[in-house]
C-alpha cells in the first residue's frame, strides 16, 4: 500500500548546526518527491523536489538525497536557524499517481538560540 | 503575484450543516486539489481538479464534493458535517494536471471546527 513515514517525529538541534530530517516510503513505484515546511497557522511550503533519477539535489541552505535501493529520502539544512523551526512533510507522488501526493505524518523541527 | 488564496480563514458549523470552502489558485494555474489535514497529521488528498475536470479523488464519503469554475477557482462542499469533520482544508494549485513533474503550491488553509 501507500504509505510514506518519517522515522523521528521530533528533532531539536542548536542554531548554526545542520538538521537531517529523515522520511521512509514503500511504494516503489513512486518517482518524484517533495519536501515542505509548515509552520504553525500556515499552509505546507515548497522548499525542494527530487525525481526518482537523481540521487542528490541541492538548493539554498537545503540538499535533498535519495536512496531509491532503501526506499529512503532525507532532508538536510544547513547552518540551521530559528526561522527553520516548524513541521516538515515529505510527500510522493503516490506510486506514480499523476494526480495526488501522499504526505508522511511530520517531523517537528526546534532550533534552540 | 499573489499565491493559493483561500477563504474563509476559519468556520464553525454544527453536527449535520453544510459547509462550502473556496479556493483561488495561483495566477496560470490550472489545477487545483483538496487536501484534509487532521491535527498532528499530514494533509490527506480528496480531490483533483483540472480544466475543469475531476481528474481524481482520495478515500472519501460522498458527502464530499468539488467542482472548478471556468477561472479555475475551486469550491469544495461537505454535506451532513459530522465531528470528524473537524480540520484545516487545503488547497494546492499547479499549471497543469501532473503532480508527478512539479510541486503543487499550498494556500493557508481554511480551519473548519464542527461542535
Amino acid at each position: 500500500g501507500e504509505n510514506v513515514g518519517l522515522h523521528l517525529p521530533t528533532l531539536s538541534v542548536q542554531e548554526g548546526d545542520n538538521s537531517i530530517i529523515n522520511c521512509a516510503y514503500s511504494n516503489s513505484a513512486s518517482d518524484y518527491f517533495i519536501w515542505y515546511k509548515q509552520e504553525s497557522g500556515k499552509g505546507p511550503q515548497f522548499i525542494i523536489d527530487i525525481r526518482s533519477n537523481m540521487d542528490k539535489r541541492q538548493g539554498q541552505r537545503v540538499t535533498v538525497l535519495l536512496n531509491k535501493t532503501v526506499k529512503h529520502l532525507s532532508l538536510q539544512i544547513a547552518a540551521t536557524q530559528p526561522g527553520d523551526s516548524a513541521v516538515y512533510f515529505c510527500a510522493e507522488n503516490s506510486g506514480g499517481s499523476n494526480y495526488k501526493l501522499t504526505f508522511g505524518k511530520g517531523t517537528l523541527l526546534t532550533v534552540n538560540p | 503575484d499573489a499565491g493559493v488564496t483561500q477563504s474563509p480563514t476559519h468556520l464553525i458549523k454544527t453536527r449535520g450543516q453544510q459547509v462550502t470552502l473556496r479556493c483561488s489558485p495561483i495566477s496560470g494555474h490550472k489545477s487545483v486539489s483538496w487536501y484534509q489535514q487532521v491535527l498532528g497529521q499530514g494533509p490527506q488528498f480528496i480531490f483533483q481538479y483540472y480544466e475543469k475536470e475531476e481528474r481524481g479523488r482520495g478515500n472519501f464519503p460522498d458527502r464530499f464534493s468539488a467542482r472548478q469554475f471556468p477561472n479555475y477557482s475551486s469550491e469544495l462542499n461537505v454535506n451532513a458535517l459530522l465531528l470528524g469533520d473537524s480540520a484545516l482544508y487545503l488547497c494546492a494549485s499547479s499549471p497543469a494536471g501532473d503532480v508527478g513533474n512539479q510541486p503543487q503550491h499550498f494556500g493557508d488553509g481554511t480551519r473548519l471546527s464542527i461542535l
